[in-house]
């Protein structure tokens, strides 16, 4: 069974740049059937899609967000990344990684990891 | 502001039923492309509940149904339980953007 892991600092100063990654396990990031996303939430809020990206390197990004985020897959360790650059305290939030179905009229995440929560403070 | 729609919160007692709604405001998701649910249990990820308008994942039980008319899905849960209060969110995809686009939440409360 798939699964995803989310790692990384669960702290991060203003103005710096928050990096996470999802390690997938139990499957290959590289399946044609398959894209992989970040989706966040703040404290007591609702989910927001980040972006979402194909192994072969097509990216999707949230348009409010698209000027700062970057996402990258590395095939070799399985894993796929985010980037968020010149982060603030509304940046704070738990966030989560999916495999996300897209495709033939697909468009739903089928599988999240646990989330991690990034904290923006100095 | 969401182009999905959804009630801040529901309540209902066990055994009844309820419906949880999402109405779609945007012109680029319109008709064309399906809603999606999640459930989100206090304290863990959501979890996919209802695929394509009213498809439902191995394991889901069926007490949990989903529809779409136009511009509007509903999420119904019957026998409500308990253990189904939780934040459940619609999803839904926004051509125009590329992009995903969530519902608020509904917060259901089992009274």
């Amino acid at each position: 069974q798939l699964q995803l892991q989310e790692s990384g600092p669960g702290l991060v100063k203003p103005s710096e740049t928050l990096s996470l990654t999802c390690t997938v396990s139990g499957g290959s990031i590289s399946s044609s059937s398959y894209y992989w996303g970040w989706i966040r939430q703040p404290p007591g809020k609702g989910l927001e899609w980040i972006g979402s990206m194909y192994y072969s390197g097509n990216t999707y990004y949230n348009q409010s967000l698209k000027s700062r985020v970057t996402i990258s897959v590395d095939t070799s360790k399985n894993q796929f990344s985010l980037k968020l650059r010149s982060v603030t305290a509304a940046d704070t939030a738990v966030y989560y990684c999916g495999k996300f179905l897209y495709g033939s009229g697909r468009n739903w995440f089928d599988a999240w990891g646990q989330g991690t929560l990034v904290t923006v403070s100095s | 502001q969401s182009v999905l729609t959804q009630p801040p919160s529901v309540s209902g007692a066990p055994g009844q039923r309820v419906t949880i709604s999402c109405t779609v405001s945007s012109s680029n998701i319109g008709a064309t492309y399906d809603v999606h649910w999640y459930q989100q249990l206090p304290g863990t990820a959501p979890k996919l509940l209802i695929y394509g308008n009213h498809n439902r994942p191995s394991g889901v039980p069926d007490r949990f149904s989903g529809s779409k008319s136009g511009t509007s899905a509903s999420l119904a849960i019957t026998g409500l339980q308990a253990e189904d209060e939780a934040d459940y969110y619609c999803q839904s995809y926004d051509s125009s953007l590329s992009g995903v686009v969530f519902g608020g939440g509904t917060k259901l409360t089992v009274l």
